[in-house]
Protein backbone atom coordinates (compact mmCIF):
# COMPACT_ATOMS: atom_id res chain seq x y z
CA UNK A 1 0.00 0.00 0.00
CA UNK A 2 0.69 3.63 -0.42
CA UNK A 3 0.92 5.97 2.19
CA UNK A 4 1.85 9.30 0.70
CA UNK A 5 0.35 10.63 -2.04
CA UNK A 6 2.18 13.25 -4.18
CA UNK A 7 0.20 16.30 -6.21
CA UNK A 8 -0.05 16.89 -8.85
CA UNK A 9 0.51 13.66 -10.75
CA UNK A 10 2.86 15.85 -13.19
CA UNK A 11 4.60 19.24 -13.18
CA UNK A 12 6.08 21.27 -16.80
CA UNK A 13 7.54 24.62 -16.11
CA UNK A 14 9.80 27.03 -17.34
CA UNK A 15 13.49 26.78 -16.55
CA UNK A 16 13.77 29.68 -13.50
CA UNK A 17 10.65 29.25 -12.65
CA UNK A 18 9.89 27.33 -8.86
CA UNK A 19 8.39 24.08 -8.57
CA UNK A 20 6.12 22.98 -5.99
CA UNK A 21 5.04 19.80 -5.23
CA UNK A 22 2.53 18.25 -2.21
CA UNK A 23 2.56 14.89 -0.41
CA UNK A 24 -0.63 14.05 1.87
CA UNK A 25 0.14 10.98 4.18
CA UNK A 26 -2.81 8.86 6.48
CA UNK A 27 -1.03 7.91 9.52
CA UNK A 28 1.24 9.00 12.03
CA UNK A 29 4.83 9.59 11.47
CA UNK A 30 8.43 9.60 12.76
CA UNK A 31 9.55 11.65 9.95
CA UNK A 32 9.09 12.67 5.87
CA UNK A 33 11.41 11.87 3.00
CA UNK A 34 11.80 13.30 -0.28
CA UNK A 35 13.69 11.55 -3.33
CA UNK A 36 14.27 11.97 -6.78
CA UNK A 37 14.64 9.66 -9.37
CA UNK A 38 16.15 10.22 -13.09
CA UNK A 39 14.33 8.13 -15.68
CA UNK A 40 15.47 4.34 -15.61
CA UNK A 41 17.75 5.72 -12.44
CA UNK A 42 17.63 4.64 -8.32
CA UNK A 43 16.33 6.95 -6.23
CA UNK A 44 18.65 9.57 -4.63
CA UNK A 45 18.13 11.32 -1.19
CA UNK A 46 17.26 14.76 -1.07
CA UNK A 47 15.99 16.14 1.96
CA UNK A 48 14.58 14.67 5.39
CA UNK A 49 12.09 16.49 7.87
CA UNK A 50 11.61 14.79 10.89
CA UNK A 51 7.85 15.22 12.53
CA UNK A 52 9.09 18.03 15.26
CA UNK A 53 9.80 20.10 11.89
CA UNK A 54 8.24 22.03 10.38
CA UNK A 55 10.77 23.54 7.98
CA UNK A 56 13.98 22.55 6.61
CA UNK A 57 16.52 24.06 3.43
CA UNK A 58 19.27 22.35 1.33
CA UNK A 59 20.37 24.16 -1.07
CA UNK A 60 17.08 25.38 -3.79
CA UNK A 61 15.28 22.97 -1.82
CA UNK A 62 13.04 23.87 0.93
CA UNK A 63 10.55 21.20 2.36
CA UNK A 64 7.73 21.96 4.39
CA UNK A 65 5.85 19.76 6.65
CA UNK A 66 2.09 20.34 8.60
CA UNK A 67 1.67 17.43 10.49
CA UNK A 68 -1.85 18.90 11.57
CA UNK A 69 -3.17 18.39 8.09
CA UNK A 70 -0.82 15.40 7.47
CA UNK A 71 1.17 17.28 4.51
CA UNK A 72 4.16 18.11 3.18
CA UNK A 73 5.84 20.38 0.09
CA UNK A 74 8.67 20.22 -1.37
CA UNK A 75 9.58 23.69 -3.30
CA UNK A 76 12.23 23.82 -5.98
CA UNK A 77 13.28 27.20 -6.76
CA UNK A 78 14.90 28.62 -10.00
CA UNK A 79 14.48 25.47 -11.49
CA UNK A 80 17.20 24.21 -14.40
CA UNK A 81 16.54 21.92 -16.68
CA UNK A 82 18.75 19.29 -14.98
CA UNK A 83 15.95 19.59 -12.13
CA UNK A 84 13.62 17.08 -14.71
CA UNK A 85 12.86 14.00 -13.09
CA UNK A 86 10.31 12.41 -10.77
CA UNK A 87 9.74 13.25 -6.85
CA UNK A 88 8.49 10.81 -3.94
CA UNK A 89 7.81 11.62 -1.32
CA UNK A 90 8.11 8.43 1.58
CA UNK A 91 7.17 8.33 5.38
CA UNK A 92 8.04 5.76 8.17
CA UNK A 93 6.39 6.16 11.83
CA UNK A 94 9.51 4.40 13.77
CA UNK A 95 12.64 3.00 12.41
CA UNK A 96 11.22 -0.35 12.76
CA UNK A 97 8.98 0.00 9.66
CA UNK A 98 9.58 0.81 5.89
CA UNK A 99 9.81 3.58 4.38
CA UNK A 100 6.63 3.46 2.54
CA UNK A 101 6.50 5.91 -0.65
CA UNK A 102 4.07 7.46 -2.77
CA UNK A 103 3.08 7.69 -6.40
CA UNK A 104 5.47 10.58 -7.18
CA UNK A 105 5.10 13.74 -9.19
CA UNK A 106 6.35 13.74 -12.65
CA UNK A 107 8.43 17.12 -13.08
CA UNK A 108 9.43 18.78 -16.84
CA UNK A 109 11.67 21.94 -16.71
CA UNK A 110 11.88 23.07 -20.28
CA UNK A 111 15.16 25.52 -21.19
CA UNK B 1 32.04 0.26 -3.38
CA UNK B 2 31.09 3.38 -2.51
CA UNK B 3 27.37 2.81 -3.37
CA UNK B 4 24.90 0.30 -3.16
CA UNK B 5 25.39 -2.55 -6.41
CA UNK B 6 22.79 -4.80 -7.85
CA UNK B 7 23.17 -7.70 -10.07
CA UNK B 8 22.23 -8.03 -12.86
CA UNK B 9 21.28 -4.90 -14.29
CA UNK B 10 18.87 -6.39 -16.54
CA UNK B 11 17.41 -10.08 -16.55
CA UNK B 12 15.11 -11.54 -19.54
CA UNK B 13 13.63 -14.50 -18.26
CA UNK B 14 10.80 -17.24 -19.59
CA UNK B 15 7.62 -17.69 -17.82
CA UNK B 16 7.82 -20.19 -14.94
CA UNK B 17 12.03 -20.04 -14.30
CA UNK B 18 13.33 -19.39 -11.11
CA UNK B 19 15.27 -15.79 -10.91
CA UNK B 20 17.88 -14.52 -8.54
CA UNK B 21 18.66 -10.64 -7.88
CA UNK B 22 21.57 -9.97 -5.97
CA UNK B 23 22.35 -6.58 -4.17
CA UNK B 24 25.67 -5.62 -2.07
CA UNK B 25 24.74 -2.93 0.42
CA UNK B 26 27.00 0.20 1.57
CA UNK B 27 29.55 -1.45 3.46
CA UNK B 28 28.61 -1.12 7.39
CA UNK B 29 24.69 -0.68 6.64
CA UNK B 30 23.04 -2.76 8.84
CA UNK B 31 19.47 -2.23 7.20
CA UNK B 32 18.54 -3.36 3.75
CA UNK B 33 15.22 -3.08 1.98
CA UNK B 34 14.17 -4.60 -1.19
CA UNK B 35 11.27 -2.12 -3.40
CA UNK B 36 9.50 -3.14 -6.65
CA UNK B 37 8.76 -0.87 -8.95
CA UNK B 38 6.33 -0.72 -11.86
CA UNK B 39 6.41 1.70 -14.45
CA UNK B 40 4.95 5.28 -13.58
CA UNK B 41 4.47 3.70 -10.17
CA UNK B 42 6.56 4.81 -6.71
CA UNK B 43 8.49 2.23 -5.12
CA UNK B 44 6.70 -0.86 -3.58
CA UNK B 45 8.11 -2.51 -0.48
CA UNK B 46 8.87 -6.04 -0.38
CA UNK B 47 10.65 -6.82 2.48
CA UNK B 48 13.48 -5.39 5.05
CA UNK B 49 16.49 -7.18 7.21
CA UNK B 50 17.99 -5.65 10.09
CA UNK B 51 21.44 -7.68 9.77
CA UNK B 52 20.86 -11.08 8.83
CA UNK B 53 17.16 -11.35 9.86
CA UNK B 54 14.03 -10.32 8.07
CA UNK B 55 12.61 -7.69 10.25
CA UNK B 56 9.63 -6.92 7.75
CA UNK B 57 8.90 -8.97 5.47
CA UNK B 58 5.34 -7.97 4.63
CA UNK B 59 5.32 -6.78 0.90
CA UNK B 60 6.25 -9.75 -0.46
CA UNK B 61 3.34 -10.40 -2.65
CA UNK B 62 3.00 -14.68 -2.42
CA UNK B 63 5.02 -17.52 -1.48
CA UNK B 64 7.17 -17.38 -4.91
CA UNK B 65 9.21 -14.66 -3.47
CA UNK B 66 12.19 -15.24 -1.05
CA UNK B 67 15.13 -13.02 0.40
CA UNK B 68 18.35 -13.62 2.21
CA UNK B 69 20.84 -12.19 3.81
CA UNK B 70 22.69 -14.65 5.26
CA UNK B 71 26.02 -13.03 6.42
CA UNK B 72 24.43 -9.44 7.57
CA UNK B 73 25.77 -7.72 3.77
CA UNK B 74 24.66 -8.97 0.28
CA UNK B 75 21.54 -9.98 0.23
CA UNK B 76 19.54 -12.32 -2.58
CA UNK B 77 15.98 -11.52 -4.00
CA UNK B 78 14.86 -14.98 -5.17
CA UNK B 79 11.69 -15.53 -7.47
CA UNK B 80 10.41 -19.14 -8.13
CA UNK B 81 8.11 -19.92 -10.90
CA UNK B 82 8.41 -16.23 -12.66
CA UNK B 83 5.25 -14.73 -14.12
CA UNK B 84 4.42 -11.91 -16.27
CA UNK B 85 2.75 -9.64 -13.68
CA UNK B 86 6.56 -10.03 -11.96
CA UNK B 87 8.07 -7.42 -14.45
CA UNK B 88 9.49 -4.65 -13.07
CA UNK B 89 12.44 -2.88 -11.72
CA UNK B 90 13.39 -4.50 -8.34
CA UNK B 91 15.22 -1.50 -6.05
CA UNK B 92 17.89 -2.53 -3.52
CA UNK B 93 18.47 0.37 -0.48
CA UNK B 94 20.71 0.10 2.02
CA UNK B 95 21.08 2.54 5.31
CA UNK B 96 23.41 3.02 8.57
CA UNK B 97 20.64 1.68 10.99
CA UNK B 98 17.28 2.11 9.94
CA UNK B 99 14.42 4.10 8.49
CA UNK B 100 15.03 6.86 10.63
CA UNK B 101 17.68 8.23 8.67
CA UNK B 102 18.54 8.19 4.47
CA UNK B 103 18.02 5.53 2.17
CA UNK B 104 21.00 4.98 -0.50
CA UNK B 105 19.43 3.15 -3.35
CA UNK B 106 20.85 1.04 -6.17
CA UNK B 107 20.45 1.84 -9.79
CA UNK B 108 17.87 -1.49 -9.88
CA UNK B 109 17.57 -4.56 -11.87
CA UNK B 110 15.08 -4.51 -14.43
CA UNK B 111 13.36 -8.21 -14.92
CA UNK B 112 11.16 -8.96 -17.84
CA UNK B 113 9.21 -11.88 -17.72
CA UNK B 114 8.23 -13.02 -21.02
Amino acid sequence: SQQGEEDPQALSIQEGENATMNCSYKTSINNLQWYRQNSGRGLVHLILIRSNEREKHSGRLRVTLDTSKKSSSLLITASRAADTASYFCATTNSGNTPLVFGKGTRLSVIA
Amino acid sequence: GAGVSQTPSNKVTEKGKYVELRCDPISGHTALYWYRQSLGQGPEFLIYFQGTGAADDSGLPNDRFFAVRPEGSVSTLKIQRTERGDSAVYLCASSRTDSTGELFFGEGSRLTVL
